[in-house]
Parts: C-alpha cells; structure tokens; sequence
C-alpha cells in the first residue's frame, strides 16, 4: 500500500481531457509545494513530468499541467494523444524529510 | 546530457547483501544543489524512495529501511553505491538511481529527481 492515494486507472479518447488525483496528508502533499508527477511507459525509467505541483520541466509539452488543494495533487493531460498511454506516479517530499510516491495511475486512450 | 548508467548483481540470495552501483557521465558529481537517490519499483507495484546521498557522503535514508542500507560515494570515479542487507524476497524489485535536485534560484526552492538510470531488476531467490 503506498502512501499517496491514485486511482488504479484512467482513460479518456484521443483529444480529451483527462485528470489524476493523488491525495496525501497534512504531513505530505498538504504542507508543500514539493509535488512531482512521473510518466513511466514499461520496462523504461520514469520521466519527470510535473514538479513543484505545477511546472513543467524544459521539453515537457504544455498538454502536462498540475494544481494542488489541500491534501489533494492532481494532473491534467489535455487534448489527449496516443503516446500519453502510460502509468503516471505522483509524489510528494514529507515533513519527515523523506519522499512518498502514490501507487501509480495507469492511462489508457480509447 | 547527464547519464546515469547502473551495474550489479540480478540476483542474490536471501539474507545476503544487495550491492548497486551507479555511474554517472556528462556532468559533476560535486555540488550541493544536487543528491544522488535510490528508488524501487516492486514488480506490478508503485515506487518506493530508499534514500539519497550527497558528494561529501552525507545521506539520506527511508526510515523504514534505514536499518540494513548503506549509500556511498566517490567522486573520483564519478558513481555512487548502494548496498542493502539481509535481504528476503520482499526486496525484489527494479532498482532505480537518479539524481535528486534540491536547487534554489530567483523562483525558489525546487525538489525533484530530473535523470534517472535504466533501472536494474534485482531478483532475491537461493
């Protein structure tokens, strides 16, 4: 059981928009900025995505947004593509000093 | 382009101890503004941050693996180490090294693992 809370699965059609949540704690997501969004496809390293809940690292296309309230981080893919198809992991640094990651969201376009 | 390259053992035996090492290439190990992690991804399962260390060999570690791993560095040789012990078959899992950026500029703090290695599973089984 992982400490960030995703759902096990999204999916949505080409050119729709789709969003992931990943709910954490007042010890985790809630009390920082820290939060990070990773896109893995199989067998390959995750790629990062999304940092500071809402920026976007250079060449991360701008279809890749995030936003955070309260306890709760979430990630927007819009005008979905086929290549978005992939499992997606959040996570967030603690007060304990520590990285906690969510049990990853798999993303499926119809 | 920083790489992050990862070499050891895919399989060890249970009880016994863990050894990963990762090389990095296209950039210097030697500054503040960033650590070097470990992080695994049990087979099926979501990731698991282990720990991270710094140049001068300070270090960071899950406390609740924080009893059996040990991180090291060396410069000279532009890797860092991983070595975790007495393992059980609760330790398979790809194993992952990346560097962690802790960076502060005119927007900010920043907190993040930008690159990251290819990733090696590590099977524990006699």
């Amino acid at each position: 059981q992982s400490d960030l809370t995703q759902p096990a699965s999204v999916s949505g059609s080409p050119g729709q928009s789709i969003t992931i949540s990943c709910t954490g704690s007042i010890s985790d997501v809630g009390s920082y900025k820290y939060v990070c969004w990773y896109q893995q496809y199989p067998g390959k390293a995750p790629k990062l995505v999304i940092y500071d809940v809402t920026e976007r690292p250079s060449g991360i296309s701008d279809r890749f947004s995030g936003s955070k309230s309260g306890n709760t981080a979430s990630l927007t893919i819009s005008r979905l593509q086929a290549e978005d198809e992939a499992d997606y992991f959040c996570s967030s640094w603690t007060t304990s000093s520590t990285w906690v990651f969510g049990g990853g969201t798999k993303v499926t376009v119809l | 382009q920083l790489q992050l390259h990862q070499s050891g053992p895919g399989l060890v035996k249970p009880s016994e101890t863990l050894s990963l090492t990762c090389n990095v290439s296209g950039g210097s190990m030697t500054s503040t503004n960033f650590y070097w992690g470990w992080i695994r991804q049990s087979p099926g399962k979501g990731l698991e941050w282990i720990g991270n260390v710094l140049f001068n060999g300070d270090t960071s570690y899950n406390p609740s693996l924080k009893n059996r791993v040990t991180m090291s560095v060396d410069t000279s040789k532009n890797h860092f180490s991983l070595r975790l012990s007495s393992v059980t078959a609760a330790d398979t899992a790809v194993y992952f090294c990346a560097r962690h950026v802790g960076l502060h500029d005119t927007s900010g703090y920043h907190l993040y693992f930008d690159y990251w290695g290819q990733g090696v599973l590590v099977t524990v089984s006699s």
